[in-house]
C-alpha cells in the first residue's frame, strides 16, 4: 500500500540547534510530497511540497525539506529553531491521482528555550 | 480572500442525534475535501467532492455517515445517530483543481463531542 511514515512520535530540539522531522514513503511512480503544521486546536498550514525539480525544496517560515529518491525520504528541516516552532508536524502524499493526501501519524516537534 | 470556512467550531450532539458540519471552500474552489482527526492521532481520508460530485468516497464508514457538495451552498458532512466513538475534530480542505500536485487549504475544523 502506498503510504508516507513518520518514525519518530516527538522531537525534541534546544532553541537555536537545526532540527529535522524525518519522513519516508512508499509511493509507486513520481511522489508528490508534503509537509503541513498543525499548530493547537488549528487546523493545517501548507509548509512546502515537492512536485518535481530541485530535490531540496523551500517553504514557509525557514522551513526547507529534501527529497530523496535512493532513500525514499522526505525529511523537514531548519538551521535554527524557534520555541515557536513547536507544533505537530505531517508528512503526505498525494493517492489515487487525486489531490487528496494521505498522512504520516505526526510528530510532535518541542522546541526548549 | 477569505479561507476555507468551517462551522460551527465546536459542537456537541447526545448519542442518536444527527452532526451537521458545514464547509465553505476558498473562493475560486471547486474541490472539497473532508478528513477525520481522533485524539491524538493523525489525519484520516473520508471523502473527496466535486460540486455536486462525490468523487472518491473511500474513507467514509458504511452507514451513518454522508456527505454533499451542492451546486450552490457550502459542502455538508452529516452523521446521523451518532455515537461516542465520532467524537473527533473534522477538517474541510479545498484545492482549485483536482488533480497537478496543488497543496490543499485547510479549514480550522469542527470539534465535534457526542456525550
Amino acid at each position: 500500500a502506498q503510504s508516507v511514515a513518520q518514525p519518530e512520535d516527538q522531537v525534541n530540539v534546544a532553541e537555536g540547534n537545526p532540527l529535522t522531522v524525518k519522513c519516508t514513503y512508499s509511493v509507486s511512480g513520481n511522489p508528490y510530497l508534503f509537509w503541513y503544521v498543525q499548530y493547537p486546536n488549528r487546523g493545517l498550514q501548507f509548509l512546502l511540497k515537492y512536485i518535481t525539480g530541485d530535490n531540496l525544496v523551500k517553504g514557509s517560515y525557514g522551513f526547507e525539506a529534501e527529497f530523496n529518491k535512493s532513500q525514499t525520504s522526505f525529511h523537514l528541516k531548519k538551521p535554527s529553531a524557534l520555541v515557536s516552532d513547536s507544533a505537530l508536524y505531517f508528512c503526505a502524499h498525494h493517492s489515487g491521482g487525486y489531490n487528496k493526501l494521505i498522512f504520516g501519524a505526526g510528530t510532535r516537534l518541542a522546541v526548549h528555550p | 480572500n477569505a479561507g476555507v470556512m468551517q462551522n460551527p467550531r465546536h459542537l456537541v450532539r447526545r448519542r442518536g442525534q444527527e452532526a451537521r458540519l458545514r464547509c465553505s471552500p476558498m473562493k475560486g474552489h471547486s474541490h472539497v475535501y473532508w478528513y477525520r482527526q481522533l485524539p491524538e492521532e493523525g489525519l484520516k481520508f473520508m471523502v473527496y467532492l466535486q460540486k455536486e460530485n462525490i468523487i472518491d468516497e473511500s474513507g467514509m464508514p458504511k452507514e451513518r455517515f454522508s456527505a454533499e457538495f451542492p451546486k450552490e451552498g457550502p459542502s455538508i458532512l452529516r452523521i446521523q445517530q451518532v455515537v461516542r466513538g465520532d467524537s473527533a475534530a473534522y477538517f474541510c480542505a479545498s484545492s482549485r483543481t483536482g488533480t497537478g500536485g496543488l497543496e490543499a487549504f485547510f479549514g480550522q475544523g469542527t470539534r465535534l463531542t457526542v456525550v
